[in-house]
């Protein structure tokens, strides 16, 4: 079993729609969470970071962690077409530097 | 706004070849890390610093060296390129214990 494990899609979703992109993961120890995005011929941006559960909300974003189920969701509310990228999931046991990556997940938000 | 810095952003080089894949960061970061991106495996970690001079080898090690003889630059070198180094390779920096900032990524393909 994969550490950490995401859908690739692609997901295809119609401007204005609620995007919920997840990532489930093996190791109970992990506490550190965070969301890149990346966009196509871009290196990964931050979008968000996260310790331990519960839930954090950054205007349209918000990212959400359930560790009794090993299970982290980025949601996109409003979707626009600018978030047409790739959405990459990042944990860690330790500290937001020495992190595992997700594979990602390609969203296309069509207008 | 923290700046990653790569010299090239696409490589052809030959197999046996000795690349050199350079990085620049512009915010005083103690951490730097060389990533490779692969379709379906995302990214995987090379080496990375903590420090001047200190180097630590991550996931996949194997075929890659790194220098670091400034604080603000760290080198990637394929000692002798093969084809299956074809990749996108992406830098980042980072404070101690604090996310990775990215840089914009080499492609390099080697034939």
């Amino acid at each position: 079993q994969k550490e950490v494990e995401q859908d690739p899609g692609p997901l295809s979703v119609p401007e204005g729609a609620i995007v919920s992109l997840n990532c489930t993961y093996s190791n109970s120890a992990f506490q550190y969470f965070m969301w890149y995005r990346q966009y196509s011929r871009k290196g990964p941006e931050l979008l968000m970071y996260t310790y331990s559960s519960g839930n954090k909300e950054d205007g349209r974003f918000t990212a959400q962690v359930d560790k009794s189920s090993k299970y982290i969701s980025l949601f996109i509310r409003d979707s626009q077409p600018s978030d047409s990228a790739t959405y990459l999931c990042a944990i860690s046991e330790t500290s937001y530097d020495k992190v595992i990556f997700g594979p990602g997940t390609s969203l296309s938000v069509i207008p | 706004d923290v700046k990653v810095t790569q010299s090239s952003r696409y490589l052809v080089k030959r197999t046996g070849e000795k690349v050199f894949l350079e990085c620049v960061q512009d915010m005083d970061h103690e951490n730097m890390f060389w990533y490779r991106q692969d379709p379906g495996l995302g990214l995987r970690l090379i080496y990375f610093s903590y420090d001047v001079k200190m180097k630590e080898k991550g996931d996949i090690p194997e075929g890659y060296s790194v220098s670091r003889e400034k604080k603000e630059r760290f080198s990637l070198i394929l000692e002798s390129a093969s084809t299956n180094q074809t990749s996108m390779y992406l830098c980042a920096s980072s404070r101690a214990h604090s996310p990775l900032h990215f840089g914009n990524g080499t492609r390099l393909t080697v034939t």
